[in-house]
């Protein structure tokens, strides 16, 4: 499984845009990248995932590095319901599961 | 639509105790996944079905642990001879199939604490 590096925690006022940044250097050419987010107290939801290109969702986007060793998870105007920990994920077709890193913790202030 | 739900919420038991934590997935869901979460902790995968067979099951901790799923449908997460490590929330997810792009639903988990 390819390993991945993110900050442990981040901090954004709201309405503000936030960058979250993951690093996935040993990612193979075929692996997703997802990305959940876990809020306090709930199970993970589904926030985004790419393969190559940029993607955009209802709830952000997900910005791919060409060399595909980097992605940036992008909230474009940050709220409070937005605190949480957010994982980067990459998933590999080896395998049906998603392993969960540490992730970062977001937290937004008012 | 409904989603994944998990019951019960909460289960205090006494250490030596079995338990039995239940998950009810997305209608229509084929796959469906076990982790746990200790406090403070990442999501440690356990076990995932497709339909009632269980290709992985490689991070049960121990043979105290067992799942099972019936009629493609439900699915029970068993804990034997409970342990005070065991204490963590179990949290049950779905998919529509498995594959590279397929997204996981994740229910609420069950909160066990193992007195």
């Amino acid at each position: 499984d390819a390993k991945t590096t993110q900050p442990n925690s981040m901090e954004s006022n709201e309405e503000e845009p936030v960058h979250l940044p993951c690093n996935h250097s040993t990612i193979s050419g075929t692996d997703y990248i997802h990305w959940y987010r876990q809020l306090p107290s709930q199970g993970p939801e589904y926030v985004i995932h790419g393969l190559t290109s940029n993607v955009n969702n209802r709830m952000a986007s997900l910005a791919i590095a060409e060399d595909r060793k980097s992605s940036t998870l992008i909230l474009h105007r940050a709220t409070l319901r937005d605190a949480a920990v957010y994982y980067c994920i990459p998933k590999s077709y080896n395998t049906d599961k998603l392993i969960f890193g540490t992730g970062t913790r977001l937290q937004v202030f008012p | 639509g409904a989603g994944v739900s998990q019951s019960p919420s909460n289960k205090v038991t006494e250490k030596g105790k079995d338990v039995e934590l239940r998950c009810d997935p997305i209608s229509g869901h084929t796959a469906l996944y076990w982790y746990r979460q200790s406090l403070g902790q990442g999501l440690e995968f356990l076990i995932y079905f497709q339909g009632n067979s269980a290709p992985d099951k490689s991070g049960l901790p121990s043979d105290r642990f067992s799942a099972e799923r019936t009629g493609g449908s439900v699915s029970t997460l068993t804990i034997q001879r409970t342990q005070q490590e065991d204490s963590a929330v179990y949290l049950c997810a779905s998919s529509p199939r498995t594959g590279v792009g397929e997204k996981l639903f994740f229910g609420s988990g069950t909160q066990l604490s193992v007195l």
